[in-house]
């Protein structure tokens, strides 16, 4: 069974940076391209970023292109996103969620997501 | 970037009752589409994807249909264990995927 565990939100600063994390299990990591999409509380979804399953490709949304960066450790089944410079229109419930092929095409299965929180 | 425009935006619909959603691309995303079922706390559930294939698991009630910039979603008889917020999502355009803006289903 496929599992998607994010952990890493919390309350931070405007200006501030944070590191989310998602431990993948349950799949052949190394499989498949990855995503961040976030839910800004009592609104849709926002796709934010994915990345291929060696890194070679990588995309961002223009509304955090330059200040957000996705990684993977494919030896340790994990997924990341590096969140920098954060503003208040950040706050969000961000999930990790696995693609169906290895380029980045479509999210296909979500973790539960992780808060994060931009404010003074 | 692709708009995906979503409608209604809400309804209310009695058990038993069938029920249609509409998502309306922007631009030509051929079958490049997914519903996502969202019920309140919970991650979006993967129900359709290719704009008309089931997903595992799937009860045979959601069904999905539509190529181009035109495709609907159908419940074909509302369950009470249904109500939820359903989005509609394109695949076909880089960067990445958009969504619709929802629906939300209620019972009457």
């Amino acid at each position: 069974e496929v599992q998607l565990v994010e952990s890493g939100g919390g309350l931070v600063q405007p200006g501030r940076s944070l590191r989310l994390s998602c431990a993948a299990s349950g799949f052949t990591f190394d499989d498949y391209a990855m995503h961040w999409v976030r839910q800004a509380p009592g609104k849709g979804l926002e796709w934010v970023s994915g990345i291929s399953w060696n890194s070679g490709s990588i995309g961002y949304a223009d509304s955090v292109k330059g200040r957000f960066t996705i990684s993977r450790d494919n030896a340790k089944n994990s997924l990341y996103l590096q969140m920098n410079s954060l503003r208040a229109e950040d706050t969000a419930l961000y999930y990790c969620a696995k693609d169906r092929g290895t380029m980045i095409v479509t999210p296909f299965h979500w973790g539960q997501g992780t808060l994060v929180t931009v404010s003074s | 970037d692709i708009q995906m425009t979503q409608s209604p935006s809400s309804l209310s619909a009695s058990v038993g009752d069938r029920v249609t959603i509409t998502c309306q691309a922007s631009q030509d995303i051929s079958n490049y589409l997914n519903w996502y079922q969202q019920k309140p706390g919970k991650a979006p559930k993967l129900l359709i994807y290719d704009a008309s294939n089931l997903e595992t698991g799937v009860p045979s009630r959601f069904s999905g249909s539509g190529s181009g910039t035109d495709f609907t979603f159908t419940i074909s008889s509302l369950q009470p264990e249904d109500i939820a917020t359903y989005y509609c999502q394109q695949y076909d355009n880089l960067p990445g995927p958009t969504f619709g803006g929802g629906t939300k289903v209620e019972i009457k």
